[in-house]
């Protein structure tokens, strides 16, 4: 069954410190890959995508991800943590070829920024 | 880009009434919106794919007379919850999807807190 996994339930990162959470799916062929961020009282906003091509995708605020396919894990990264990061952040999967129908999410990781 | 409303954003009702949301695309039109249903802390579950004049598809699991979805027109969803129950309070949210070529990227709606008293 198609399922994607984010281990990390919580995490608490240092305001400045790089920041690392965790992806992997499970899926009969490579999928289209997302992250998304949910904050308080705001719908999900997308980060960045990966749909084929170059592994390394760039995203707003600062955001990349690698696509990793020997390990079905699609890791989201930043640098440098600024304190309003603090959210929600989940990770989903489309088929392929998908025009734009349904995304299975993961469980989500929530990050929290201490200064 | 792309703005999709939802109303109400917080909704606490009576146990055996019915509540119906309303997903909005502001400034698209979408002949297809999805929702979904997500519990604290807990992942996005997508309950069914809303289509514009016809029967939305349910996932398995999700009593479609219980949610009732109608999708009037190229910009409005709703999402009825009929004769509601404590064990139905949650966090609604929709999503449409942009038309385009290739992947249709989705946007999102911000929510509807469901309080089932």
């Amino acid at each position: 069954a198609q399922s994607v996994t984010q281990p990390d339930i919580h995490i608490t990162v240092s305001e400045g410190a790089s920041l690392e959470l965790r992806c992997n799916y499970s899926y009969g062929a490579t999928p289209y890959l997302f992250w998304y961020v949910q904050s308080p009282g705001q719908g999900l906003q997308l980060l960045l995508k990966y749909f084929s091509g170059d592994t390394l995708v760039q995203g707003i605020k600062g955001f990349e991800a690698e696509f990793k396919r020997s390990q079905s894990s699609f890791n989201l990264r930043k640098p440098s943590v600024h304190w309003s990061d603090a959210a929600e952040y989940f990770c989903a999967v489309a088929p392929p070829s998908n025009q734009g129908g349904k995304l299975i999410f993961g469980q989500g990781t929530e990050l929290s920024v201490k200064p | 880009g792309a703005v999709v409303s939802q109303h109400p954003s917080r909704v606490i009702c009576k146990s055996g009434t019915s509540v119906k949301i309303e997903c909005r695309s502001l400034d698209f039109q979408a002949t297809t919106m999805f929702w979904y249903r997500q519990f604290p802390k807990k992942s996005l579950m997508l309950m069914a794919t809303s289509n514009e004049g016809s029967k939305a598809t349910y996932e398995q699991g999700v009593e479609k007379d219980k949610f009732l979805i109608n999708h009037a027109s190229l910009t409005l969803s709703t999402l009825t919850v009929t004769s509601a129950h404590p064990e139905d309070s949650s966090f609604y949210i929709c999503s449409a999807p942009t038309s385009g070529n290739f992947y249709n990227e989705q946007f999102f709606g911000p929510g509807t807190r469901l309080t089932v008293l």
